[in-house]
């Protein structure tokens, strides 16, 4: 069964300080993952998408980092900011063409306070 | 371009009624996809749709359903509401099936569900 795990499922940092939340997979066979940004009461937006063969995709403040091997996925917030207090969504990609499948985490909730 | 929209943004029903909620996909997207957002489940994938057929499902009851028109506006229709359908229901569009990296899903604001 494929499945996506987030940790942790809160976190709390003070803005300007480094975060890095953590996306573990078993999905197969494998296409693509994307990290989402929601903010509350909002629909997800996407930050980064990679392939197999990336193993690092920036976008501004955020990396996204990919280990195809031990199937693990971060995403790494510099500089936080009060603005980055979101949910943030892995979601991993199985199959291509009309069969490809979605299988989302749950999402870690991050708080940026001062 | 305009994003996905979604139709009501806040609904309040009572047990037992029904509810229809609406989606338009970006402009040139032809398949949307329904989910259920709930604070402990997270993200539940519902349906898609693609030219007007029901192309994937997920594991909800047949309380659930879906329609897709020919503009590719789309609706999710939940019948005999109970008060555990109260939730986040989220739409998305992508231009097709494919499920490759040039093939983003792009999600609306969401319709928030309260169900007395």
């Amino acid at each position: 069964k494929n499945q996506v795990e987030q940790s942790p499922q809160s976190l709390i940092i003070l803005e300007g300080k480094n975060c890095t939340l953590q996306c573990n997979y078993t999905v197969s066979p494998f296409s693509n993952l994307r990290w989402y940004k929601q903010d509350t009461g909002r629909g997800p937006v996407s930050l980064t998408i990679m392939t197999f063969s990336e193993n690092t995709k920036s976008n501004g403040r955020y990396t996204a980092t990919l280990d195809a091997d031990t199937k693990q996925s971060s995403l790494h917030i510099t500089a936080s900011q009060l603005s980055d207090s979101a949910s943030y969504i892995c979601v991993v990609s199985a199959g291509t063409g009309t069969a490809s499948k979605l299988t989302f985490g749950t999402g870690t909730r991050l708080q940026v306070t001062l | 371009k305009a994003g996905v929209t979604q139709t009501p943004r806040y609904l309040i029903k009572t047990r037992g009624q029904q509810v229809t909620l609406s989606c338009s996909p970006i402009s040139g997207h032809r398949s949307v996809s329904w989910y259920q957002q709930t604070p402990g489940q997270g993200l539940q994938f519902l349906f898609e749709y693609f030219s007007e057929t029901q192309r994937n499902k997920g594991n909800f009851p047949g309380r659930f359903s879906g329609r897709q028109f020919s503009n590719s506006r789309s609706e999710m229709n939940v019948s005999t509401l109970e008060l555990g359908d109260s939730a986040l229901y989220l739409c998305a569009s992508r231009r097709g099936l494919a499920g490759n990296s040039y093939n983003e899903q792009f999600f609306g604001p969401g319709t928030r569900l309260t169900v007395l």
